[in-house]
């Protein structure tokens, strides 16, 4: 079945740098962009870019703009989202998403914040 | 950016009694490929977002048949025609038609 699996929970210190991967299975992984949101505690969805794993080109929220870089591999059928500078306002959940359907979500990965 | 309001902010509802929520968009979703992004996610306490309705109105494909969308332009509609209690939970509208894809603020949809 169609699905993407993120990596394990993580806890940074204020100033460090967080990569998530989101592995994508079920599917042919160069036919549809996948896109990062997030949503911190008891808040709702915020877009933070877009990757395009066929030719890996990535266009990013103005927020993020260079602070986060989206990358794929290929040959694992992985996409990675990296957020530098983190402060505790990162503190969120992360989803990797597929298409502009929305269809699936990743599972989520907590990324906590604290000193 | 599109802005997506969604109303009400909460909606309590009686089990088997319907609900509606509204989403406008500050500008019309339809894309240059004539289709409309819009989406509705359902989101049960402690998970993650799940699809119920794309481009409008097509169900996803396990949704229960008493989720229905509908709408055009900047004004959409997400009904639930008998809540059940397997409903709770937040809803989201969600425009993919142009960069940035934008959320609504949510719609908490719990029983009375």
């Amino acid at each position: 079945q169609v699905q993407l699996v993120q990596s394990g929970a993580e806890v940074k210190r204020p100033g460090a740098s967080v990569n998530i991967s989101c592995k994508a299975s079920g599917y042919t992984f160069t036919t549809y962009y996948i896109y990062w949101v997030r949503q911190a505690p008891g808040q709702g969805l915020e877009w933070m870019g877009i990757i395009n794993p066929s030719g890996g080109s990535a266009s990013y929220a103005q927020k993020f703009q260079g602070r986060v870089t989206m990358t794929r591999d290929t040959s694992t059928s992985t996409v990675y989202m990296e957020l530098s500078s983190l402060t505790s306002e990162d503190t969120a959940l992360y989803y990797c998403v597929r298409g502009s359907s929305a269809y699936p979500w990743g599972q989520g990965t907590l990324v906590t914040v604290s000193s | 950016d599109i802005v997506m309001t969604q109303t009400p902010l909460s909606s309590p509802v009686t089990l088997g009694q319907p609900a509606s929520i509204s989403c406008r968009s500050s500008q019309s979703l339809v894309h240059s490929d004539g289709n409309t992004y819009l989406n509705w996610l359902q989101q049960r306490p402690g998970q993650p977002p799940r699809l119920l309705i794309y481009k409008i109105s097509n169900r996803f494909s396990g949704v229960p048949d008493r989720f229905s969308g509908s709408g055009a332009g900047t004004d959409f509609t997400l009904k639930i025609s008998r809540v059940e209690a397997e409903d709770v939970g937040v809803y989201y509208c969600m425009q993919a038609t142009q960069y940035p894809f934008t959320f609504g603020g949510g719609t908490k949809v719990e029983i009375k």
